[in-house]
């Protein structure tokens, strides 16, 4: 198995344009998070999945963020516009019902927004 | 509102003897705790857990210690080894609040260096 798939790994990008993440879950995993990490935030939660359904996005900061899941297999996150404060890694993970709390993660994307 | 705490954002400790992490949380909910591990460049990978109904895990090197009354828990390494330097993270979640409920709650992370 591949493991949850990030992907860019990186991106630098200046202020005001629009970015977007993507991630791929692992296969049979129903339930897919997005999550943001920052050294005064730490890693915090911002929108999951669960059957390609949104279920909580009480994290997600503002509406400049958005989240989709067209299917099983696939996942964005979206920032328009996006803006310096943005930088951070983002990472994505998955978990099947079964053991729904051990999440497995990606690699992350490490964005700058210049 | 910080939920999870980890207060030492560092820990320096020697080859074979023993790393202690420790963790703090708030939420009187929270029933199940995990610990993650996270290389550079990588993302956090699981390494065990721990349910309110007990107070002791063990895997191997690894015991995770849950002390409900002071909700405090802590991750004890032994023998700790250079290829355990990582961030260690703490998380925590309401697992018997309902079925939809997936969430977890992360401490900000400990920095965990074993020197040859």
């Amino acid at each position: 198995d591949a493991g949850v798939i990030q992907s860019p790994r990186h991106e630098v990008t200046e202020m005001g344009q629009e970015v977007t993440l993507r991630c791929k879950p692992i296969s049979g995993h129903n339930s897919l998070f997005w999550y943001r990490q920052t050294m005064m935030r730490g890693l915090e939660l911002l929108i999951y999945f669960n059957n390609n359904v949104p279920i909580d996005d009480s994290g997600m900061p503002e509406d400049r963020f958005s989240a989709k899941m067209p299917n099983a297999s696939f996942s964005t996150l979206k920032i328009q516009p996006s803006e310096p404060r943005d930088s951070a890694v983002y990472f994505c993970a998955s978990t099947p019902d079964r053991v729904k709390h051990i999440q497995y993660f990606g690699a992350g994307t490490r964005l700058s927004v210049l | 509102d910080q939920q999870v705490k980890q207060n030492s954002p560092s820990l320096s400790v020697q080859e074979g003897r023993i790393s202690i992490l420790n963790c703090d949380y708030t939420n009187s909910m929270f029933d199940y705790f995990l610990w993650y591990k996270k290389y550079p460049a990588e993302g956090p990978t699981f390494l065990i857990s721990i349910s309110s109904i007990k107070d002791k895990n063990e895997d191997g090197r690894f015991t995770v210690f849950l002390n409900k009354s002071a909700k405090h828990l802590s991750l004890h390494i032994v023998p700790s080894q250079p290829g355990d330097s990582a961030v260690y993270f703490c998380a925590a979640t309401s697992a018997n609040s309902g079925g939809s409920n997936y969430k977890l709650t992360f401490g900000k992370g400990t920095l965990l260096t074993v020197n040859p």
